[in-house]
């Protein structure tokens, strides 16, 4: 079974600034089948990103993705007030579905 | 616009059963693979069942493999959970969740039922 392990737990930003937020599996992973997610405390998760670096529909470009093999990143490239959330990575193989433990981002 | 609706959550003792169910709409059902997903109180989102869109292929996570069985009734459009011998350790907000095949992601969630054990 392929652990994700996502860094840090929790990173406090303000709004503007960049964030980088990191999901670590422990064995290789097909690009293909890595996701990002997005929940707000009380609502269901939305998807991100899919494929690592693809965005989904609507999601705004300050959002993206990257990596391979193990090492993947999701980067917000300037914080707006919406996106103080918790990020969730995703893998799916071997007919398993794993999801990180999550980064919490919010306001410092 | 796609929509998923859970329902049946609730209270239920240790060592009883609950059976969920996620009405979908708005998209071909029957072309879609289909997940649970859980979240206990506070903490991440675990995977626990995968079906396909013609329901040959069943997978589940350890935690719940041989308590709980996935279904799917594609003339309604709906998808199933049926939970038995529940554990304190089932509490959680269960979500339905859309398999995206050329993404390989779940592209579309529903809002979620919760389900608590406890006697």
């Amino acid at each position: 079974e392929i652990v994700l392990t996502q860094s840090p737990g929790t990173l406090s930003l303000s709004p503007g600034e960049r964030a980088t937020l990191s999901c670590r599996a422990s064995q290789s992973v097909s690009s293909s089948d890595l996701a990002w997610y997005q929940q707000k405390p009380g609502q269901a998760p939305r998807l991100l990103m899919f494929g690592a670096s693809s965005r989904a529909a609507g999601i705004p470009d300050r959002f993206s993705g990257s990596g391979s093999g193990t090492d993947f990143t999701l980067t917000i490239s300037r914080l707006e007030p919406e996106d103080f959330a918790v990020y969730y990575c995703q893998q799916y193989g071997s007919s398993q579905f794993t999801f990180g433990p999550g980064t919490k981002v919010d306001i410092k | 616009e796609v929509q998923l609706v859970e329902s049946g959550g609730g209270l239920v003792q240790p060592g009883g059963s609950l059976r969920l169910s996620c009405a979908t709409s708005a998209f071909i059902f029957n072309n879609y693979n289909m997940g649970w997903v859980r979240q206990a109180p506070g903490k991440g989102l675990e995977w626990i069942s995968y079906i396909s869109s013609g329901s040959v292929a069943l997978f589940y996570a350890d935690s719940v493999k041989g308590r709980f069985t996935i279904s799917r009734d594609n003339a309604k459009n709906s998808l199933y959970l049926q939970m038995n011998s529940l554990r304190a350790e089932d509490t959680a907000v269960y979500y339905c969740a859309r398999w995206d095949p050329g993404s390989h992601c779940f592209d579309f969630w529903g809002q979620g039922t919760l389900v608590t054990v406890a006697s």
